[in-house]
């Protein structure tokens, strides 16, 4: 089955600073990947998707990546705030024969600082 | 457009006891998942029901089960309650629930079980 693997369970940046959190997973038939923020006492909460077609997608203030050659997924947050703090989670889906399953890392925790 | 939402928030059980959760999906889906947040497992999934059917179904024992009503509306049922069974249970709606559709999440049950 699909893995989705952690980079680092914590990144520490300070306020106005460019954040880059990593992620990657297993099986090359994967192809649809999405980016989830959860804060403290939430559920989480949808960032930003890119299905296997693309290897870029921008959003406001955020940019994923996803190079698919060596099955790696990243997410850019620009300029970041102190309310980007949260744990971010990458998450897969199961691939075209599948219905919405999704696998996710264990997630890395952004702390930023003022 | 309301958001997901489930019923109860907070629960505390004791073991042998059984449990059962709610979970409204955003107006429209058809689709529901659920999942299982642990601090050391992290997010798993444990199923997903469209059009009242169990479509796919996670690795957990027998004891997890679920239904959804004609509304889309989702219940998951968890029997003879043991310790490790607390987490945040997180429910998911999306609209048709396909490979690269986005699953919106709820804000989670916290179940401790005692």
């Amino acid at each position: 089955g699909e893995s989705v693997g952690l980079h680092l369970p914590t990144l520490s940046v300070q306020e106005g600073d460019n954040s880059i959190i990593n992620c990657a997973y297993s099986n090359s038939a994967s192809d649809y990947f999405i980016w989830y923020k959860q804060e403290s006492g939430k559920g989480p909460q949808f960032i930003i998707d890119i299905r296997s077609n693309m290897d870029k997608r921008q959003g406001q203030r955020v940019t994923v990546l996803l190079n698919k050659t060596v099955k790696h997924l990243s997410l850019q947050i620009a300029a970041t705030q102190p309310g980007d703090s949260a744990v971010y989670f990458c998450a897969v889906g199961p691939g075209f024969s599948g219905y919405s399953t999704l696998t996710f890392g264990k997630g890395t925790m952004l702390l930023v600082s003022p | 457009k309301a958001g997901v939402t489930q019923t109860p928030r907070y629960l505390i059980k004791t073991r042998g006891q059984q449990v059962t959760l709610s979970c409204s999906p955003i107006s429209g889906h058809r689709s529901v998942s659920w999942y299982q947040q642990t601090p050391g497992q992290g997010l798993q999934f444990l199923f997903e029901y469209f059009s009242e059917t169990q479509r796919n179904k996670g690795n957990f024992p027998g004891r997890f089960s679920g239904r959804q009503f004609s509304n889309s509306r989702s219940e998951m049922n968890v029997s003879t309650l043991e310790l490790g069974d607390s987490a945040l249970y997180l429910c998911a709606s999306s609209l048709a629930g396909t490979a690269q559709e986005t699953q919106y999440f709820g804000p989670g049950t916290r179940l401790l079980v005692l």
